[in-house]
């Protein structure tokens, strides 16, 4: 079976910084990967996804890299501002088309 | 913009009694899904649902659990005899499915929190 791992479960950065969540995957013939943000009390919401034919996707102020060499995958927002404080998994499609889900970084922006 | 709902956001049981999670999904979504959330920790899959029969489920889902889609617009997920470790959030999601089976977003509601006295 798949599993995933995270990095660094919290990360603090300066508003107005970039910030790189990163995410390690097991399943070599995993397809699809999706970052999501969940804000306390709330369910995750989608941020982007990537599919494995790609090695980058970029989206409004973030950019999912992925590289299948070393199965890892990264979120980077950019000029992170205090509405991107949340926890943020990244979640990688199995057979089934069910989520494996990473264990989250809580990302924390100083003002 | 569409989305996932669920009710209730907050259910409070005694243990052994039986509860229902109740979801609407996306209304042109074909997959639907359970997922739990223990305090503190990962997301995990509990079962998929499509074609009104289960199409994966995880270790988790043991056989206290069901899901039903009653009608054509809500799925539920059954716990029959609640154990304190089923304290968790819930989460149900749906999707569209895609073109040739390829995956596609899953889109999450936003919970309900099961609390088991």
């Amino acid at each position: 079976g798949e599993s995933v791992g995270l990095h660094l479960p919290t990360l603090s950065v300066q508003e107005g910084d970039n910030s790189i969540i990163n995410c390690a995957y097991s399943n070599s013939a995993s397809d699809y990967f999706i970052w999501y943000k969940q804000e306390s009390g709330k369910g995750p919401q989608f941020i982007i996804d990537i599919r494995s034919n790609m090695d980058k996707r970029q989206g409004q102020r973030v950019t999912v890299l992925l590289n299948k060499t070393v199965k890892h995958l990264s979120l980077q927002i950019a000029a992170t501002q205090p509405g991107d404080s949340a926890v943020y998994f990244c979640a990688v499609n199995n057979a089934g088309n069910m989520l494996t889900f990473g264990g989250g970084t809580r990302l924390m922006v100083k003002p | 913009e569409p989305e996932v709902t669920q009710t209730p956001s907050h259910q409070v049981t005694q243990m052994g009694q039986e509860v229902i999670l109740r979801c609407v999904p996306i209304s042109n979504h074909l997959y639907f899904y359970w997922y739990r959330q223990i305090l503190g920790q990962k997301v995990e899959f509990l079962v998929s649902f499509y074609n009104n029969e289960i199409s994966e489920k995880s270790e988790i889902f043991d056989d206290q659990f069901s899901v039903e889609r009653p009608d054509g617009s809500n799925f539920t997920l059954k716990i029959r005899s609640t154990k304190l470790e089923d304290s968790a959030m819930y989460f149900c999601a749906s999707r569209l499915l895609g073109l040739a089976g390829a995956a596609d977003t899953q889109y999450f509601g936003p919970g309900t929190r099961l609390t088991v006295l």
